[in-house]
């Protein structure tokens, strides 16, 4: 089946600055990888996806990439904002499998 | 509110007590699947319905669990016997299998089960 690897588990950024969080799987019948915001005792919030017949995608300070062929994706936040703050899982699913399969998260902290 | 819904929001039980947990997906959404989460963790796969099918279960759903979706709208997921090991949140989400949308799935906030 699927695995999804996720780094780094922590992140810490000041205000204002860039945020870089880097998937990679291993199924390459995965087609499509979406990001989920959670915060603390809330849902998953579905931020932004990226199906594999593009290779990148952006909404407003946030981007993802995605390499077929090295099979990893990224997501980038630009200019953040302490609200940012959260954990952010990445995922993927496709071919056979309608589910998702999540890494395991990155703790992103904007400091003021 | 028309996004997913799930109930009861936290449960507390004993070991060896039975639980249902209810999930009621988006409206339209024919897709419907149970996560379950750990601390620390990301949502791991339990099992899927189409509709009323249930398509496909994790080799993590032992034969204590069971989920339903008798008329292809809400859908339960009992836990029978349970143990300490089931402490989780268990999430539900729901998706449209047709179009743009197709495979974006919208969470529930959950259901927190603590078992004593």
């Amino acid at each position: 089946g699927e695995n999804v690897e996720q780094h780094p588990s922590t992140l810490s950024v000041q205000e204002g600055d860039s945020a870089v969080i880097k998937c990679t799987y291993s199924d390459s019948a995965s087609n499509y990888f979406p990001w989920y915001k959670q915060e603390l005792g809330k849902r998953p919030q579905l931020i932004i996806d990226i199906r594999s017949n593009v290779g990148e995608k952006k909404d407003q300070r946030i981007a993802v990439t995605l390499n077929k062929t090295a099979k990893h994706f990224s997501l980038h936040i630009t200019e953040t904002q302490p609200e940012d703050s959260a954990v952010y899982f990445c995922a993927a699913s496709g071919g056979s499998a309608r589910q998702l399969t999540f890494g395991s998260g990155t703790q992103l902290t904007v400091l003021p | 509110d028309t996004g997913v819904s799930q109930d009861p929001r936290h449960k507390i039980t004993k070991r060896g007590q039975n639980v249902t947990f209810r999930c009621d997906p988006i409206s339209e959404h024919n897709r419907l699947y149970w996560y379950r989460q750990t601390l620390g963790q990301g949502p791991e796969f339990l099992t899927y319905f189409q509709n009323e099918a249930q398509l496909e279960k994790s080799r993590l759903l032992s034969d204590r669990f069971s989920a339903e979706r008798p008329k292809g709208s809400f859908s339960t997921l009992e836990i029978q016997r349970t143990e300490q090991g089931d402490s989780a949140m268990y999430l539900c989400a729901s998706s449209f299998g047709q179009g743009k949308a197709k495979n974006i799935q919208y969470f529930g906030a959950g259901t927190r089960l603590s078992v004593l």
